[in-house]
């Protein structure tokens, strides 16, 4: 039973490219969560979604961010023209209902 | 707005005795708790949870405690033992428009010397 599955685990990109982020849920759960660690802070609360629908986007960025969950598929987040800013590392998450979460091993995103 | 917060950015214990880890919040309508560790390189795990209609939970060594009239809880870790060096997140859970999400603190380091 794999757990929740992110990747890639690294992610180099150069100012100005754009930046995808794939997290692939734990199996059966609908619910995923996408959180952002920069230096020496928490985790930052980013975007809740479920299967096609986006329930909570509060935390995200006004512009150049944006995070989808299809039907099939993983959960992609989308990061258009990186600055230096958005080095971080990226977590998802997942739950069965909301509640319960199981987080990724994360994506490291190094902006250069 | 920080809602959560972990005023102490890192904590050095002997091990074998107790570690207190702490946690501030401001949102009365947090209604769930909860703790988490992260090692480097890794996820946060679920360590341990309370709802805010109790006041302790106990779990083997780690036992959450939670004061509402003060908004603070804290993690007890006893006795402490090496691997229990890591980052340690307080988090809070909120039902806004029938979404919920978790608040996290900054995290404190814990370190256990041997």
């Amino acid at each position: 039973n794999a757990g929740v599955m992110q990747n890639p685990r690294h992610l180099v990109r150069r100012r100005g490219q754009e930046a995808r982020l794939r997290c692939s849920p734990m199996k059966g759960h609908s619910h995923v969560y996408w959180y952002r660690q920069l230096p020496e802070e928490g985790l930052k609360f980013m975007v809740y979604l479920q299967k096609e629908n986006i329930i909570d986007e509060s935390g995200m960025p006004k512009e150049r961010f944006s995070a989808e969950f299809p039907k099939e598929g993983p959960s992609i987040l989308r990061i258009q023209q990186v600055v230096r800013g958005d080095s971080a590392a990226y977590f998802c998450a997942s739950s069965p209902s909301g509640a319960g979460y199981t987080f990724g091993s994360g994506t490291r995103l190094t902006v250069v | 707005d920080q809602q959560v917060k972990q005023n102490s950015p890192s904590l050095s214990v002997q091990e074998g005795r107790i570690s207190i880890l702490n946690c501030d919040y401001t949102n009365s309508m947090f209604d769930y708790f909860l703790w988490y560790k992260k090692y480097p390189a890794e996820g946060p795990t679920f360590l341990i949870s309370i709802s805010s209609i109790k006041d302790k939970n106990e779990d083997g060594r780690f036992t959450v405690f939670l004061n509402k009239s003060a908004k603070h809880l804290s993690l007890h870790i006893v006795p402490s033992q090496p691997g229990d060096s890591a980052v340690y997140f307080c988090a809070a859970r909120i039902l806004q428009e029938g979404a919920q999400k978790l608040v996290f603190g900054q995290g404190t380091r814990l370190t256990i010397n041997p």
